[in-house]
C-alpha cells in the first residue's frame, strides 16, 4: 500500500462544473496536508494547505480533511480550462518537514 | 515573494559522467530538498538538509550525495551517471516551522 494514494485520472471535468479530487493516506499520525498544484512542464505550486479537521476555502478552491477516515480532498468550484493540470496530495509524516507526496490525479476542464 | 533557483532548465550527461545540480534560493530558509519526479513514480524524496552543513537521506538516495556549505545554496551531485538517473529533478525550500515547501522550476537531466 503506498503511503499517500491519488487516484491517476484523467478527472474530466466540463467548465463551470465542480471537481472534486480525493487522496488517502495511511500513516494515523499525520499532521498536515497539502495540495499542488502542477501544469506540465513545469513544478509543483501550492494551492493550499490544511491541518484541522472539516473544510478550509480559499477562492474557488476547498480542502476537506477526515482524519478518523485518514483522507484529504479538494474541490475545485466553477472549473475553468485554466485549471487543467495534475494536483499532487502532500502528507507531512510529523516528523520534521519531510512531506510525502501521491503521484497526483490529472484533471482536465473541457469547454 | 519566495524565489528557488536551478542551475540549469535542461541537462545531457553521459553514463559515468559526475553531475552537478545546483539550487539557490533567496528567502534565507533553513531547510532545502532535492526530489526526482518521475511518471507513475510521482516525487521521491532524494536528500534534505536542515542547516549548512546538515544532510538526511530522503527515500531513494542511492547513487547520490548532496553539498550544503552555504545556506541559501544546496547542490546534488551524481557521483556516477546512470541512465535510470534520467528523471525531472525538482529542489524546494522551506522554513523550519513550517512544512509548506516552494519548489524550483526543476531540471530534466537525461543521462545517455
Amino acid at each position: 500500500q503506498k503511503e499517500v494514494e491519488q487516484n491517476s485520472g484523467p478527472l474530466s471535468v466540463p467548465e463551470g462544473a465542480i471537481a472534486s479530487l480525493n487522496c488517502t493516506y495511511s500513516d494515523r499520525g499525520s499532521q498536515s496536508f497539502f495540495w499542488y498544484r502542477q501544469y506540465s512542464g513545469k513544478s509543483p505550486e501550492l494551492i493550499m494547505f490544511i491541518y484541522s479537521n472539516g473544510d478550509k476555502e480559499d477562492g474557488r478552491f476547498t480542502a476537506q480533511l477526515n482524519k478518523a477516515s485518514q483522507y484529504v480532498s479538494l474541490l475545485i468550484r466553477d472549473s475553468q480550462p485554466s485549471d487543467s493540470a495534475t494536483y499532487l496530495c502532500a502528507v507531512n509524516k510529523a516528523a520534521g518537514n519531510k512531506l510525502t507526496f501521491g503521484g497526483g490525479t490529472r484533471v482536465l476542464v473541457k469547454p | 515573494d519566495v524565489k528557488v533557483t536551478q542551475s540549469s532548465r535542461y541537462l545531457v550527461k553521459r553514463t559515468g559522467e559526475k553531475v552537478f545540480l545546483e539550487c539557490v534560493q533567496d528567502m534565507d530558509h533553513e531547510n532545502m530538498f532535492w526530489y526526482r519526479q518521475d511518471p507513475g513514480l510521482g516525487l521521491r524524496l532524494i536528500y534534505f538538509s536542515y542547516d549548512v552543513k546538515m544532510k538526511e537521506k530522503g527515500d531513494i538516495p542511492e547513487g547520490y550525495s548532496v553539498s550544503r556549505e552555504k545556506k541559501e545554496r544546496f547542490s546534488l551531485i551524481l557521483e556516477s551517471a546512470s541512465t535510470n538517473q534520467t528523471s525531472m529533478y525538482l529542489c524546494a525550500s522551506s522554513l523550519p516551522k513550517t512544512d509548506t515547501q516552494y519548489f524550483g522550476p526543476g531540471t530534466r537531466l537525461t543521462v545517455l
